[in-house]
């Protein structure tokens, strides 16, 4: 089955600085990469995807890129916030029909004011 | 999200008791999961379905048991046969049945299940 590793487990920055969480995958018919952001107490909140036929997609200051060669794909937060303190998960979708999420361990981000 | 509602929001389980914790969704979605989630790990799925009295066991489904009569509602018993039930328990939903392709989960904010 399919198996994704995440890091850094823990990644500490200071507000107005970039994070980057990196994640890879095992299958390579994987084609769905969901972003996930889990606040205390919560559920994890989707943040952004991915599909497998686009290499990069933005939104305001998030960004996520694709290297499906590599098998690996990132999540990046430019300008930094407070408010961005949480759990992020990545996850990749299998490639059957009941198109499972498989999921990475979670970094805890801590953003510095 | 606010379509999807767990409870209780806590739950305590004595030796060798059974309990039940509930899903129910507004959405109109198809799909509805049950995740497990451990400290410092990720989620790990424990049952799925993707239509009505349909469904199917995740990775870790030892010592649950669910049922999927009504497409709103989706619940999970931990049984006595669960011997480590404490964990966080997150209820997901997805729009579309088995061949819609890949769309978002979306989840609900979860139950914390204890040991008395």
């Amino acid at each position: 089955g399919e198996n994704v590793e995440q890091h850094p487990s823990t990644l500490s920055v200071q507000e107005g600085d970039s994070a980057v969480i990196k994640c890879t995958y095992s299958d390579s018919a994987s084609n769905y990469f969901p972003w996930y952001k889990q606040e205390l107490g919560k559920g994890p909140q989707l943040i952004i995807d991915i599909r497998s036929n686009v290499g990069e997609k933005k939104d305001q200051r998030i960004a996520v890129t694709l290297n499906k060669t590599a098998k690996h794909f990132s999540l990046h937060i430019t300008e930094t916030q407070p408010e961005d303190s949480a759990v992020y998960f990545c996850a990749a979708s299998s490639s059957g029909s009941a198109r499972q999420l498989t999921f990475g361990s979670g970094t805890q981000l801590t953003v510095l004011p | 999200d606010g379509g999807i509602t767990q409870s209780p929001k806590y739950l305590f389980r004595k030796e060798g008791q059974n309990v039940t914790l509930s899903c129910e969704q507004n959405l109109n979605h198809d799909a509805m999961y049950w995740y497990r989630q451990d400290p410092g790990q990720g989620l790990r799925l424990i049952y799925y379905s993707q239509i009505v009295n349909d469904f199917q066991k995740g990775d870790i489904a030892e010592g649950y048991s669910v049922s999927r009569e009504k497409k709103e509602s989706f619940p999970l018993t931990v049984t006595s046969a669960q011997k480590n039930p404490t964990a966080f328990y997150l209820c997901a939903t997805k729009f579309g049945g088995p061949f819609s392709g890949n769309q978002p989960q979306h989840f609900g904010d979860g139950t914390r299940l204890s040991i008395l």
